[in-house]
């Protein structure tokens, strides 16, 4: 079974550009949440999508935008980067059954640095 | 306010020693508490959950502990090995199924 995959995995932009970060999940998976991590601040909650729909969002600002296609894939879109949206970026996915109770699997992450 | 505090932040341990990583946490109400490991450069990866009727539950040299009463988790690693360095990180499922995460403690074993 594939495991969620990430792209791109690593991507350099400038302050002021856009970019959008892609996210397949395990197959059968409804749920894809993502999480911004840098070295000071641990793993950040950005939101989760569930059948196409945000269920839970963290606190960003709103430059940081996501949306969840029907067949699970997921996408999140930085806006109007800045210097401290260098980070990597983690895409999850969960299948919510009674055995799972929710697991996380995470993908390798997208790491983005600005400039 | 829900909150996961881990400590130590980092933790330098040599090879064959055990060690013990805690997690303090204020989530309320609880459903579930799961240690992930993090290897550098990759995403986290389950190592173990605790739900509120379980005390203590092993995967291999790790073993997780749950205090519901004092709100409290431990994950002790023994005989550690130098693929056990890396970031481990607890989180909370409270309500809502909203997820609280602990800042991780970074753990390096040295041979």
């Amino acid at each position: 079974k594939a495991g969620v995959t990430q792209t791109p995995r690593y991507l350099i932009k400038t302050r002021g550009q856009q970019v959008t970060l892609s996210c397949s999940p395990i197959s059968g998976h409804r749920s894809v949440s993502w999480y911004q991590q840098t070295p000071g601040q641990g793993l950040q909650f950005l939101f989760e999508y569930f059948s196409e729909t945000q269920r839970n969002k963290g606190n960003f600002p709103g430059r940081f935008s996501g949306r969840q296609f029907s067949n699970s894939r997921s996408e999140m879109n930085v806006s109007t980067l800045e210097l401290g949206d260098s980070a990597l970026y983690l895409c999850a996915s969960s299948q919510w059954t009674d055995a799972n109770t929710g697991e996380l699997f995470f993908g390798e992450g997208s790491r983005l640095t600005v400039l | 306010k829900n909150q996961v505090e881990q400590s130590p932040q980092s933790l330098i341990i040599l090879e064959g020693k055990n060690c013990t990583l805690q997690c303090n946490y204020t989530v309320s109400p609880f459903s579930n508490l799961r240690w992930y490991k993090q290897d550098t450069g990759r995403g986290p990866v389950s190592l173990t959950i605790m739900t509120f009727s379980e005390n203590t539950k092993s995967n291999g040299r790790y073993t997780a502990t749950l205090d519901a009463d004092t709100k409290q988790s431990s994950l002790h690693i023994t005989a550690s090995q130098l693929s056990d360095s890396a970031s481990y990180i607890c989180v909370v499922r409270g309500a809502g199924n909203m997820l609280t995460f602990g800042g991780g403690t970074r753990l390096m074993v040295k041979p």
